[in-house]
């Protein structure tokens, strides 16, 4: 099946520094790539969806110059939460997407997840 | 816009019992439908997933789901939970534009 990893999966900062968190498709290739942040016993949020070879995409209301997304390979993409606070302290989960053929002759699509990061900046 | 609901934040329930964690969902255009499962600080893991086709869905560790578009809803069910199935379970839907739009999520809790 699909493997999505994420590194590393634990982190502690200091205020004020950069972390970059890594996520890759193990044995297959993600042109999409989709960034979740997660707070405790609370749901998914997308933060924004990384396209391979151009600009991420950003949902309303995160600042893109505070978590740089770059897509640079088919199996990489990477968030950089730069000059993080402790309300940056949260999990962050990635996910690949991958086109899947169905029976009924269409397609679908489907987001394979990496066992997320957990970020604690102190 | 396309919103998810999991009535039941928390569902306690004795090893061996039949379960069921509720899901409805709202939107103006055609949907596939999901269901994962989230243990203790790791991601998420596909169980089941509506596209199209016969209304109920099997999925992985005896789970099933039933898609019922007159009431919106995509109850996930298993007739004899295991210890090892306590963990978070989020619905989810897409309408085709493969953003993933979740529930709250529903914290299944199994009791010996």
């Amino acid at each position: 099946g699909a493997v999505v990893s994420q590194h590393p999966s634990r982190v502690i900062c200091k205020s004020g520094t950069s972390v970059k968190i890594e996520c890759r498709s193990l044995d297959f290739q993600a042109t999409t790539m989709f960034w979740y942040r997660q707070f405790p016993k609370q749901s998914l949020m997308l933060m924004a969806t990384s396209n391979e070879g151009s600009k991420a995409t950003y949902e309303q209301g995160v600042e893109k110059d505070k978590f740089l997304i770059n897509h640079a390979s088919l199996t990489l993409s990477t968030l950089t939460v730069t000059s993080a606070h402790p309300e940056d302290s949260s999990f962050y989960i990635c996910s690949a997407r991958v086109r899947q053929g169905e029976p009924s002759g269409g397609f679908s699509y489907e987001q394979y997840f990496g066992p997320g990061t957990r970020l604690t900046v102190t | 816009a396309q919103s998810v609901t999991q009535l039941d934040s928390q569902v306690p329930v004795f090893e061996e019992a039949p379960v069921e964690l509720r899901c409805n969902y709202s939107s103006s255009v055609s949907v596939y439908l999901f269901w994962y499962v989230q243990y203790p600080n790791q991601g998420l893991q596909l169980l089941l997933k509506y596209l199209s086709g016969s209304t109920l869905v099997k999925g992985i560790n005896g789970f099933e789901a039933e898609f019922n578009k007159s009431q919106t809803s995509f109850h996930l069910r298993k007739p004899s939970v295991h210890i090892s199935d306590t963990a978070e379970y989020f619905c989810a839907v897409t309408p085709y534009t493969d953003k993933l739009i979740f529930g709250t999520g529903t914290r299944l809790q199994v009791f010996p």
